[in-house]
């Protein structure tokens, strides 16, 4: 699985756009990018995946890269639930289904 | 549907003590995968079970082992505990089809603190 980067913080103003990057300059043709947060002390959830379109669904928007070296997840209008450790990961399907690997993930932080 | 399911939610067990930790799939789910949670390593896969086999591993030692029943339900031994394995125990489930996605779905997680 190709190794992620993401800046291990960020903050945003609660009803604004959260932006969290991700740099996966190593990614094969065949692999997804994913995005999971975690809310502190809980299980992980998962938010959406891609594998070269933009995806959106109701928790967020995907946007990757025509090269797919990179992408960004996009919560639209971030709230203070919102606050939470997102992991973006790069996967791909068949054997490796089952096994995801997370690395330390962004901390963002919606503030009032 | 019902979510996926860990227990016990939280245990207390001494050095060199076995434990065994389960976990209830999503209905359908025949996919298991169980990770470990600590401050300094952060989320780590152990190994995932699929129809009863495991079919992917992580680096973990053999004390750390599984299990998956016929009902896709899973269990999580450790074996002489060490300090070390006090940490957060994930399970998550998913279809596992190989024309599937990795969409997980985790579970609460049980709190192992070793003492």
């Amino acid at each position: 699985d190709a190794k992620t980067t993401q800046p291990t913080s960020m903050d945003c103003a609660e009803g604004r756009a959260a932006n969290l990057p991700c740099n996966h300059s190593t990614i094969s043709g065949n692999e997804y990018v994913y995005w999971y947060r975690q809310i502190h002390s809980q299980g992980p959830q998962y938010i959406i995946h891609g594998l070269k379109n933009n995806e959106t669904n109701e928790m967020a928007s995907l946007i990757i890269t025509e090269d797919r070296k990179s992408s960004t997840l996009i919560l639209p209008h971030a709230t203070l639930r919102d606050t939470a450790v997102y992991y973006c990961i790069v996967t791909g399907r068949g054997s490796t289904l089952g096994r995801l690997y997370f690395g330390r993930g962004t901390q963002l932080t919606v503030w009032p | 549907k019902a979510g996926v399911t860990q227990t016990p939610r939280y245990l207390i067990k001494t050095r060199g003590q076995q434990v065994t930790l389960s976990c209830s799939p999503i209905s359908g789910h025949r996919s298991v995968s169980w990770y470990q949670q600590t401050p300094g390593q952060g989320l780590q896969f152990l190994f995932e079970y699929f129809s009863e086999t495991q079919r992917n591993k992580g680096n973990f030692p053999g004390r750390f082992s599984g299990r998956q029943f016929s009902n896709s339900r899973s269990e999580m031994n450790v074996s002489t505990l060490e300090l070390g394995d006090s940490a957060l125990y994930l399970c998550a489930s998913s279809p596992g089809l190989a024309d599937s996605y990795n969409e997980q779905f985790f579970g609460p997680g049980t709190r192992l603190t070793v003492l």
